[in-house]
């Protein structure tokens, strides 16, 4: 099964608003509630910022916001901030696979 | 506070074997499926393999089929990877990962990472 699509890299200004998409299918984002995302720093493990779709982990910023519609999940990010920059994976349960991550987005802070 | 703790990478030629280990802290791990991932420095994660609470249910990625291990010891809080027939395209940072559950045992969400460990495998 092929990686879920996402764009290479998105940027935006401090304070803008971003959206980073995450297309899949419907073997995977289309059939279940079950999408998540992730926050890396270079030489970083990943973090849990998004799970279930749109819950946010506790201590987690209210500017990630997170919505799924048919076969793509989103991300936003509100008020970019300069600690934004990082890379973003989003992540499907597939049943299959049984799970199955996203390329990954570059996020730069103009 | 929940840690995980990965080591055993390392360099090793091809067809070689590495065992990584992941020490757990923190949360009862009897509780958690456990899952390797992996990253190719530079590139995306991918999934590699899973492990239920009791260790006795085992899942892995069809490139790694047949050649890794994934296992646990309850007891003393650690998830092991045994890596045998290592190709090139196994060189990683292999991130030990903590799930959470929904219903049925679906993968909600990985919750807590390792630092990782690198594996490089070269001649």
């Amino acid at each position: 099964q092929s990686a879920l699509t996402q764009p290479a890299s998105v940027s935006g200004s401090p304070g803008q608003s971003i959206t980073i998409s995450c297309s899949g299918t419907s073997s995977d984002i289309g059939s279940y509630d079950l999408v998540s995302w992730y926050q890396q720093h270079p030489g970083k493990a990943p973090k849990l910022i998004i799970y279930d779709v749109s819950k946010r982990p506790s201590g987690v910023s209210y500017r990630f916001s997170g919505s799924k519609s048919g076969n793509t999940a989103s991300l936003t990010i509100s008020g970019l901030q300069a600690e934004d920059e990082a890379d973003y994976y989003c992540c499907s349960y597939a049943h299959t696979t049984p799970v199955i991550f996203g390329g990954g987005t570059k996020v730069t802070v103009l | 506070e929940v840690q995980l703790v990965e080591s055993g990478g390392g360099l090793v030629q091809p067809g070689g074997s590495l065992r990584l280990s992941c020490a757990t802290s923190g949360f009862p791990l009897n509780t958690y499926w456990m899952h390797w991932v992996r990253q190719v420095p530079g590139k995306g994660l991918v999934w590699v393999s899973r492990i239920n609470r009791e260790g006795t249910t085992t899942t892995y990625a069809d490139s790694v089929k047949g050649r890794f291990t994934i296992s646990r010891d309850n007891a003393k809080n650690t998830v092991h990877l045994q890596m045998n027939s290592l190709r090139v395209e196994d060189t990683a940072v292999y991130f030990c990962v903590r799930v959470v559950s929904g219903w049925n045992d679906v993968i909600r969400a990985f919750d807590n990472w390792g630092q990782g460990t690198m594996v490089t495998v070269s001649s």
